[in-house]
Parts: C-alpha cells; sequence; structure tokens
C-alpha cells in the first residue's frame, strides 16, 4: 500500500485477556518499529527490526509484550494478560535502512491501533 | 544512552505571533535531530531534520530548527503562527549506527485566536 497500515484501529478489551496488534508497512522498507503514545509520556520506544538482524527490543516493557514479523514484511504486536496500564495508542512507523540507497532518516507512521483496557 | 527533553508540555500562543518549542538532547555519539507534527486525531508527520550541513535547517509550513551542538539543542521556531499549526510537536534524537529514533515526550502548541 501507499502508507503504514495498522489493524485494528480501535480496540477494547477485557484485563486479563490477550491482544493482537498488526501492522503493515510500506513497500520495500527493510526497518519497522513499534512505539507506544501515552498521554503525558510522549512516545516510548518498544522496539526495531532491521531487516534479517536479531531485532533491538529493548524498549518493551515487560515479558508480557512480544513482537515478530513475517517474512520481512508484516508485523504483529502482541500482548498477553493484558493489564489497564497497557491502555494507550501502539504506532508502528517503517522507514529504508540506515545504509540503503534513497535512505533519509525518515519514519513513516501509521494511523495507530488504540488500545483501552477494561 | 541518547535522551530527549522538551521541558514545554504546553505552549499556549495567539494568532500570528512567533513561537519557539525548546528541545534539549543528550548523546555521546554524533546525532541526528528531528520534529515530528502531529495534528489532532491524526498520524506523526516529519516537519524537518538535521543530518549533517548547516545547521540551520527549513522545514514544512514554515518551521524552522537550529542545531546548536555546544547548547545541545534543536529548537523549533516559527516567525508567525496560525489557528492551523494546533498541534502536539515531537523532538527527536539518532545517534551512531542505529534506526532507531528516540521522541521526547511531545508539547502541545495550542494557537488561540
Amino acid at each position: 500500500g501507499a502508507g503504514v497500515s495498522q489493524s485494528p484501529s480501535n480496540k477494547v478489551t477485557e484485563k486479563g485477556k490477550d491482544v493482537e496488534l498488526r501492522c503493515d508497512p510500506i513497500s520495500g522498507h527493510t526497518a519497522l518499529y513499534w512505539y507506544r503514545q501515552s498521554l503525558g509520556q510522549g512516545l516510548e520506544f518498544l522496539i526495531y527490526f532491521q531487516g534479517n538482524s536479531a531485532p533491538d527490543k529493548s524498549g518493551l516493557p515487560s515479558d508480557r509484550f512480544s513482537a515478530e514479523r513475517t517474512g520481512g514484511s508484516v508485523s504483529t504486536l502482541t500482548i498477553q494478560r493484558t493489564q489497564q496500564e497497557d491502555s494507550a495508542v501502539y504506532l508502528c512507523a517503517s522507514s529504508l535502512g540506515l545504509r540503503e540507497w534513497g535512505y533519509t532518516g525518515e519514519l513513516f507512521f501509521g494511523e495507530g491501533s488504540r488500545l483501552t483496557v477494561l | 544512552a541518547q535522551s530527549v527533553t522538551q521541558l514545554d508540555s504546553q505552549v499556549p500562543v495567539f494568532e500570528e505571533a512567533p513561537v519557539e518549542l525548546r528541545c534539549n538532547y543528550s548523546s555521546s555519539v554524533s546525532v541526528y535531530l528531528f520534529w515530528y507534527v502531529q495534528y489532532p486525531n491524526q498520524g506523526l508527520q516529519l516537519l524537518l531534520k538535521y543530518l549533517s550541513g548547516s545547521t540551520l535547517v527549513k522545514g514544512i509550513n514554515g518551521f524552522e530548527a537550529e542545531f546548536n551542538k555546544s547548547q545541545t539543542s534543536f529548537h523549533l521556531r516559527k516567525p508567525s503562527v496560525h489557528i492551523s499549526d494546533t498541534a502536539e510537536y515531537f523532538c527527536a534524537v539518532r545517534g551512531g549506527a542505529t534506526n532507531k529514533l528516540i521522541f521526547g515526550t511531545g508539547t502541545l502548541l495550542a494557537v488561540q485566536p
């Protein structure tokens, strides 16, 4: 597609349930990122995939959070046993890789998935 | 580790007045700096970036920013704001060999008539 696509746009779940959020990056972008946006917290880095390299998971807040990227394209962020503090907007972004032709440093963001945990 | 500080969570300003949104960064390596804007109910989009070269960077919608290495700052400025500039503005830093951006907590620019 033309831009980064995320689904669902809104998700309401009950505490303790698992949720999956999907991100479809811009075609040809080898780098993919997940961020979390909460009121007053700005954008919190979660995880970063670059090509076939091991992902940078340094921002994942707990072992309830995990992400995978299949075939170098679509990514799924999974939150197990959701808690109320997980309520936030989860943003996905993609970009060219650092040393790829045409790299400008810009990240292209999706519209986000708003998660509400009751 | 890289970090970004946006001291002002909210900046109210009257239409046609000048504005400066402050951003300070902390990094032990060479840095690349960005400003992103998020209009109400929309996604983030790039406003401007500093990768190298001239320290004065011009972006979209009449915004500019100046990279100041000695003060570790990258403040965003506009000489005359419009109502349509009301949005949240995020400063971000990338350092070294990683493509990962670290964002600040954002500044809400509220332009009043």
